[in-house]
């Protein structure tokens, strides 16, 4: 049962073109979202994340998106430069009662963006 | 400020050893969280620990996975009698006592191989 989906495994964007990446979820009872970056051989490393309540956050490049009635979610990139290029995974969390910190995180399958100069 | 360790890197089993994973979490971080990512797959939650407490160990397999997280000392991920379907990249995470956000700090992984 995948409930966290990212359709599109992998995808090629010019140097200082958009990128766009797509997540879909099937769980209402995700409270937020994030999307970390993953380099081969290493970790995956925080990008930048949503609450179930916005419907958009702005950091720098990357801007996400949240479409809550289509539960879909969206991470753009503007402008990509080449060393953009890894896998992209978008994750959702499981709301948690009383406040607790809680990182029990459902991953989709990852998309690897590649950015060519 | 060093960021989440683990160690080894990379291990190398036959079928029927035993693996030990270890992590220590980011200083000041409380919460480790253990996932596994499987060949061509996203990573799949294990377990939640904190000091001396298992939280949340729904995403462990029932048999043969053990985790601690000990008063002093790293948190220790343990699979006994491995099978070849325990190969994998696992990664250890932590995360703050006071962030609600979901965003954690991951390790570098341990790659398993069994032979």
């Amino acid at each position: 049962d995948q409930q966290v989906k990212q359709n599109s495994p992998s995808l090629s964007v010019q140097e200082g073109r958009i990128s766009i990446l797509n997540c879909d979820y099937t769980n209402s009872m995700f409270d937020y979202f994030l999307w970390y970056k993953k380099y081969p051989a290493e970790g995956p490393t925080f990008l930048i994340s949503i609450s179930s309540i916005k419907d958009k956050n702005e950091d720098g490049r990357f801007t996400v998106f949240l479409n809550k009635s289509a539960k879909h979610l969206s991470l753009h990139i503007v402008p990509s430069q080449p060393g953009d290029s890894a896998v992209y995974f978008c994750a959702a969390r499981w709301g948690s009662a009383g406040g607790t910190s809680y990182g029990k995180l459902t991953f989709g399958q990852g998309t690897i963006l590649t950015v060519h100069p | 400020n060093a960021g989440v360790m683990q160690n080894p890197r990379h291990l190398v089993r036959r079928r029927g050893q035993e693996a030990r994973l270890r992590c220590s979490p980011m200083k000041g971080h409380s919460h480790v969280y253990w996932y596994r990512q499987l060949p061509e797959e996203g990573l799949k939650f294990m377990v939640y620990l904190q000091k001396e407490n298992i939280i949340d160990e729904s995403g462990m397999p029932k048999e043969r996975f053990s985790a601690e997280f000990p008063k002093e000392g790293p948190s220790i991920l343990r699979i006994q009698q491995v099978v070849r379907g325990d190969s994998a990249a696992y990664f250890c995470a932590s995360s703050p006592p006071n962030k609600n956000t979901g965003e954690l700090f991951f390790g570098e992984g341990s790659r398993l191989t069994v032979l």
